[in-house]
Protein backbone atom coordinates (compact mmCIF):
# COMPACT_ATOMS: atom_id res chain seq x y z
CA UNK A 1 0.00 0.00 0.00
CA UNK A 2 0.75 3.42 -0.55
CA UNK A 3 2.57 4.95 2.06
CA UNK A 4 4.18 8.11 3.17
CA UNK A 5 6.75 8.82 6.50
CA UNK A 6 7.82 11.76 8.44
CA UNK A 7 9.21 11.64 11.75
CA UNK A 8 6.78 11.49 14.18
CA UNK A 9 8.75 12.10 17.04
CA UNK A 10 9.35 16.07 17.27
CA UNK A 11 12.39 17.98 16.32
CA UNK A 12 14.55 19.90 19.03
CA UNK A 13 17.24 21.77 17.50
CA UNK A 14 19.57 25.38 18.97
CA UNK A 15 18.68 28.72 17.12
CA UNK A 16 21.30 29.21 14.21
CA UNK A 17 21.67 25.24 13.78
CA UNK A 18 20.53 23.59 10.83
CA UNK A 19 17.10 21.57 10.93
CA UNK A 20 16.61 18.32 8.71
CA UNK A 21 13.62 17.28 8.51
CA UNK A 22 12.54 13.65 6.69
CA UNK A 23 9.46 12.22 4.17
CA UNK A 24 10.13 8.68 2.92
CA UNK A 25 7.67 7.44 0.83
CA UNK A 26 6.76 3.67 -0.65
CA UNK A 27 4.33 2.57 -3.84
CA UNK A 28 3.96 6.13 -5.35
CA UNK A 29 6.28 7.64 -8.55
CA UNK A 30 5.28 11.34 -7.19
CA UNK A 31 5.59 13.71 -10.64
CA UNK A 32 6.90 16.39 -7.66
CA UNK A 33 6.67 16.65 -3.91
CA UNK A 34 5.38 19.60 -1.82
CA UNK A 35 7.00 21.02 1.71
CA UNK A 36 4.38 23.37 3.98
CA UNK A 37 4.49 24.58 7.27
CA UNK A 38 1.62 24.36 9.89
CA UNK A 39 1.39 26.58 12.65
CA UNK A 40 -0.67 25.09 15.80
CA UNK A 41 -4.89 25.73 15.11
CA UNK A 42 -3.53 27.03 11.33
CA UNK A 43 -3.90 26.37 7.70
CA UNK A 44 -0.93 25.01 6.12
CA UNK A 45 0.81 27.17 4.34
CA UNK A 46 2.65 26.17 1.04
CA UNK A 47 6.53 26.60 1.24
CA UNK A 48 8.66 24.69 -1.56
CA UNK A 49 8.11 22.53 -4.81
CA UNK A 50 10.14 19.89 -6.17
CA UNK A 51 9.93 18.36 -9.34
CA UNK A 52 10.68 14.37 -9.97
CA UNK A 53 13.52 15.12 -12.21
CA UNK A 54 15.12 18.01 -9.98
CA UNK A 55 17.90 17.12 -7.60
CA UNK A 56 17.76 20.21 -5.14
CA UNK A 57 15.80 23.60 -4.73
CA UNK A 58 16.21 26.69 -2.37
CA UNK A 59 14.60 29.54 -1.21
CA UNK A 60 15.98 31.71 1.59
CA UNK A 61 17.31 29.82 4.04
CA UNK A 62 15.19 26.62 3.05
CA UNK A 63 16.79 23.62 1.00
CA UNK A 64 14.83 20.55 -0.40
CA UNK A 65 16.25 17.73 -2.06
CA UNK A 66 14.75 14.95 -3.74
CA UNK A 67 15.94 11.41 -4.33
CA UNK A 68 13.52 9.11 -6.82
CA UNK A 69 16.13 6.10 -6.23
CA UNK A 70 15.60 6.51 -2.26
CA UNK A 71 12.10 7.70 -2.60
CA UNK A 72 13.15 10.26 0.20
CA UNK A 73 13.02 13.66 0.35
CA UNK A 74 14.85 16.30 2.86
CA UNK A 75 13.87 19.42 4.45
CA UNK A 76 16.58 21.62 5.18
CA UNK A 77 16.57 25.19 7.30
CA UNK A 78 19.55 26.68 8.11
CA UNK A 79 20.16 29.47 10.98
CA UNK A 80 17.44 27.85 12.23
CA UNK A 81 15.12 30.66 14.66
CA UNK A 82 12.74 30.03 16.74
CA UNK A 83 9.99 31.76 14.50
CA UNK A 84 10.40 28.64 12.52
CA UNK A 85 9.05 26.50 14.88
CA UNK A 86 6.33 24.44 13.87
CA UNK A 87 4.91 21.13 12.10
CA UNK A 88 6.15 20.67 8.46
CA UNK A 89 4.02 18.18 6.75
CA UNK A 90 5.58 16.75 2.49
CA UNK A 91 3.01 16.12 0.46
CA UNK A 92 3.41 14.20 -2.77
CA UNK A 93 1.43 14.78 -6.15
CA UNK A 94 0.89 12.97 -9.39
CA UNK A 95 0.32 15.98 -11.42
CA UNK A 96 -1.97 16.66 -13.90
CA UNK A 97 -4.56 19.09 -11.76
CA UNK A 98 -4.97 15.85 -9.06
CA UNK A 99 -4.90 16.01 -5.41
CA UNK A 100 -1.73 15.88 -3.08
CA UNK A 101 -1.52 13.01 -0.78
CA UNK A 102 0.18 14.66 2.90
CA UNK A 103 2.08 12.79 5.27
CA UNK A 104 1.32 13.52 9.26
CA UNK A 105 4.33 16.13 9.74
CA UNK A 106 7.50 16.98 12.48
CA UNK A 107 7.35 19.48 14.58
CA UNK A 108 9.83 21.38 15.13
CA UNK A 109 11.00 23.25 17.99
CA UNK A 110 13.92 25.79 17.72
CA UNK A 111 15.31 26.96 21.00
CA UNK A 112 17.26 29.83 22.18
CA UNK B 1 -3.45 36.86 -2.25
CA UNK B 2 -5.25 34.12 -2.28
CA UNK B 3 -7.72 33.75 0.46
CA UNK B 4 -10.06 30.78 1.78
CA UNK B 5 -12.00 31.14 4.17
CA UNK B 6 -14.25 29.00 6.79
CA UNK B 7 -17.51 29.86 8.22
CA UNK B 8 -16.69 29.04 11.89
CA UNK B 9 -13.19 28.82 14.03
CA UNK B 10 -14.72 26.80 16.82
CA UNK B 11 -17.96 25.14 16.56
CA UNK B 12 -19.80 22.54 19.50
CA UNK B 13 -22.73 20.48 18.21
CA UNK B 14 -24.48 17.80 19.49
CA UNK B 15 -24.69 14.01 18.63
CA UNK B 16 -27.29 13.32 15.84
CA UNK B 17 -27.40 17.21 14.55
CA UNK B 18 -27.00 18.43 11.37
CA UNK B 19 -23.84 20.42 10.76
CA UNK B 20 -22.90 22.45 7.84
CA UNK B 21 -18.81 23.74 7.55
CA UNK B 22 -18.92 26.34 4.69
CA UNK B 23 -15.68 27.41 2.56
CA UNK B 24 -15.23 30.17 0.10
CA UNK B 25 -12.31 30.76 -2.09
CA UNK B 26 -11.89 34.19 -3.79
CA UNK B 27 -9.50 32.97 -6.54
CA UNK B 28 -11.81 31.67 -8.69
CA UNK B 29 -9.81 28.30 -8.56
CA UNK B 30 -11.47 25.07 -9.81
CA UNK B 31 -10.23 22.50 -7.43
CA UNK B 32 -11.81 21.89 -3.76
CA UNK B 33 -10.95 20.05 -1.24
CA UNK B 34 -12.09 18.86 2.54
CA UNK B 35 -9.86 17.33 5.00
CA UNK B 36 -10.07 16.37 8.53
CA UNK B 37 -7.10 16.65 10.92
CA UNK B 38 -5.98 14.55 13.92
CA UNK B 39 -3.34 13.60 15.90
CA UNK B 40 -0.82 11.29 14.61
CA UNK B 41 -3.13 10.72 11.47
CA UNK B 42 -2.65 13.97 9.55
CA UNK B 43 -4.74 15.20 6.44
CA UNK B 44 -7.04 13.33 5.08
CA UNK B 45 -8.88 13.42 2.50
CA UNK B 46 -12.69 13.48 2.38
CA UNK B 47 -14.16 14.72 -0.43
CA UNK B 48 -12.93 16.94 -3.35
CA UNK B 49 -14.57 18.68 -6.01
CA UNK B 50 -12.84 19.51 -9.78
CA UNK B 51 -16.04 21.79 -10.72
CA UNK B 52 -19.33 22.98 -9.98
CA UNK B 53 -21.38 20.25 -9.21
CA UNK B 54 -18.41 17.53 -9.54
CA UNK B 55 -17.41 15.78 -6.24
CA UNK B 56 -15.47 12.73 -5.82
CA UNK B 57 -15.28 10.78 -2.56
CA UNK B 58 -11.36 11.03 -0.84
CA UNK B 59 -9.73 8.36 1.76
CA UNK B 60 -12.80 8.84 4.33
CA UNK B 61 -15.85 9.97 3.13
CA UNK B 62 -18.07 7.71 5.02
CA UNK B 63 -20.54 9.72 7.29
CA UNK B 64 -20.01 13.24 5.34
CA UNK B 65 -21.44 14.37 2.20
CA UNK B 66 -20.53 17.85 0.26
CA UNK B 67 -22.02 20.10 -2.15
CA UNK B 68 -20.41 22.80 -4.47
CA UNK B 69 -23.51 24.97 -6.47
CA UNK B 70 -21.54 27.86 -6.95
CA UNK B 71 -17.41 28.15 -7.63
CA UNK B 72 -16.35 30.00 -5.17
CA UNK B 73 -18.35 27.48 -2.39
CA UNK B 74 -18.14 24.48 -1.11
CA UNK B 75 -19.86 23.14 1.70
CA UNK B 76 -19.47 19.76 3.95
CA UNK B 77 -22.16 18.48 5.60
CA UNK B 78 -22.42 15.89 8.50
CA UNK B 79 -25.47 14.59 7.91
CA UNK B 80 -26.36 13.53 11.67
CA UNK B 81 -23.09 14.76 14.13
CA UNK B 82 -21.12 11.59 15.99
CA UNK B 83 -18.60 11.77 18.32
CA UNK B 84 -15.84 10.20 16.39
CA UNK B 85 -16.57 13.56 13.76
CA UNK B 86 -15.29 15.82 16.88
CA UNK B 87 -11.84 17.18 14.68
CA UNK B 88 -9.95 19.82 12.80
CA UNK B 89 -11.59 20.57 9.34
CA UNK B 90 -9.77 22.36 6.99
CA UNK B 91 -10.78 23.32 3.25
CA UNK B 92 -8.28 23.88 0.24
CA UNK B 93 -8.69 25.32 -3.12
CA UNK B 94 -5.94 24.89 -6.18
CA UNK B 95 -5.90 25.66 -9.70
CA UNK B 96 -5.67 22.44 -11.63
CA UNK B 97 -2.10 22.00 -12.66
CA UNK B 98 -0.19 19.32 -14.75
CA UNK B 99 2.66 20.94 -12.61
CA UNK B 100 2.32 22.26 -8.84
CA UNK B 101 -0.85 21.53 -7.55
CA UNK B 102 -0.28 24.06 -5.27
CA UNK B 103 -2.99 24.07 -2.12
CA UNK B 104 -4.42 26.93 -0.41
CA UNK B 105 -5.85 26.39 2.91
CA UNK B 106 -8.64 27.83 4.94
CA UNK B 107 -7.96 28.55 8.97
CA UNK B 108 -9.63 25.29 10.27
CA UNK B 109 -12.64 24.44 12.02
CA UNK B 110 -12.54 22.96 15.31
CA UNK B 111 -15.30 21.18 15.57
CA UNK B 112 -16.60 19.48 19.10
CA UNK B 113 -19.64 16.97 19.10
CA UNK B 114 -20.58 16.18 22.57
Amino acid sequence: SQKIEQNSEALNIQEGKTATLTCNYTNYSPAYLQWYRQDPGRGPVFLLLIRENEKEKRKERLKVTFDTTLKQSLFHITASQPADSATYLCALGMGGGNKLTFGTGTQLKVEL
Amino acid sequence: DVKVTQSSRYLVKRTGEKVFLECVQDMDHENMFWYRQDPGLGLRLIYFSYDVKMKEKGDIPEGYSVSREKKERFSLILESASTNQTSMYLCASSFPSSLTDTQYFGPGTRLTVL
